[in-house]
């Protein structure tokens, strides 16, 4: 069954600490990775694509194909990072996305 | 431009009403995505439609939902009767399709009562 994973709901990390969230697929042939973000009273919007690959707001993410990963990082987090994350690979057999449960990252001060 | 357009905002309600969503995509886009939030279970998919046409319901939970989308640029979400259950945050998004951005509304948060 394909299936994405976010196995940590909430993360909390310092200001200035790195941040690394995790994300695990299980996709038949080669899906394409999206990460989604939604700060607080925005609207979710897209982060960054695992084609593009460019650094978005401090962040990255590796596709590991043979860990069938796509952890988003930053080195250094800081306030305004605090938001929900959804990783979100996309099926070109379903010809849609499916999203993670999310990870809820809080960056204290 | 105003993006993906939805309306109520906040919908409160009774179990056994009928509640309908609606969504405005952004002109142009040819793929429509209803979305369902909650704590326990994350952003689901309902359904999608290309081109007006429902291509993947397998999402939408019960027989009491159900999508319509009679033309590009409108599109709802009915729940009929509606349960307690059924709270959550309804998004809209719309794409110009396959890898393209999905753009989403601001959602519909919905309490059944």
């Amino acid at each position: 069954a394909q299936r994405v994973t976010q196995p940590e709901k909430l993360l909390s990390v310092f200001k200035g600490a790195p941040v690394e969230l995790k994300c695990n697929y299980s996709y038949s042939g080669s899906p394409e990775l999206f990460w989604y973000v939604q700060y607080s009273r925005q609207r979710l919007q897209l982060l960054l694509r695992h084609i593009s690959r460019e650094s978005i707001k401090g962040f990255t993410a590796d596709l590991n194909k043979g860990e069938t990963s796509f952890h988003l990082k930053k080195p250094f987090a800081q306030e305004e990072d605090s938001a929900m994350y959804y990783c979100a690979p996309y099926s070109r057999g379903n010809n849609r996305l499916a999203f993670g449960k999310g990870n809820q990252v809080v960056v204290i001060p | 431009d105003a993006g993906v357009i939805q309306s109520p905002r906040h919908e409160v309600t009774e179990m056994g009403q009928e509640v309908t969503l609606r969504c405005k995509p952004i002109s142009g886009h040819n793929s429509l995505f209803w979305y369902r939030q909650t704590m326990m279970r994350g952003l689901e998919l309902l359904i999608y439609f290309n081109n007006n046409v429902p291509i993947d319901d397998s999402g939408m939970p019960e027989d009491r939902f159900s999508a319509k989308m009679p033309n590009a640029s409108f599109s709802t979400l009915k729940i009929q009767p509606s349960e307690p259950r059924d709270s959550a945050v309804y998004f809209c998004a719309s794409t110009t399709g396959g890898l393209n951005e999905q753009f989403f509304g601001p959602g519909t948060r919905l309490t059944v009562l």
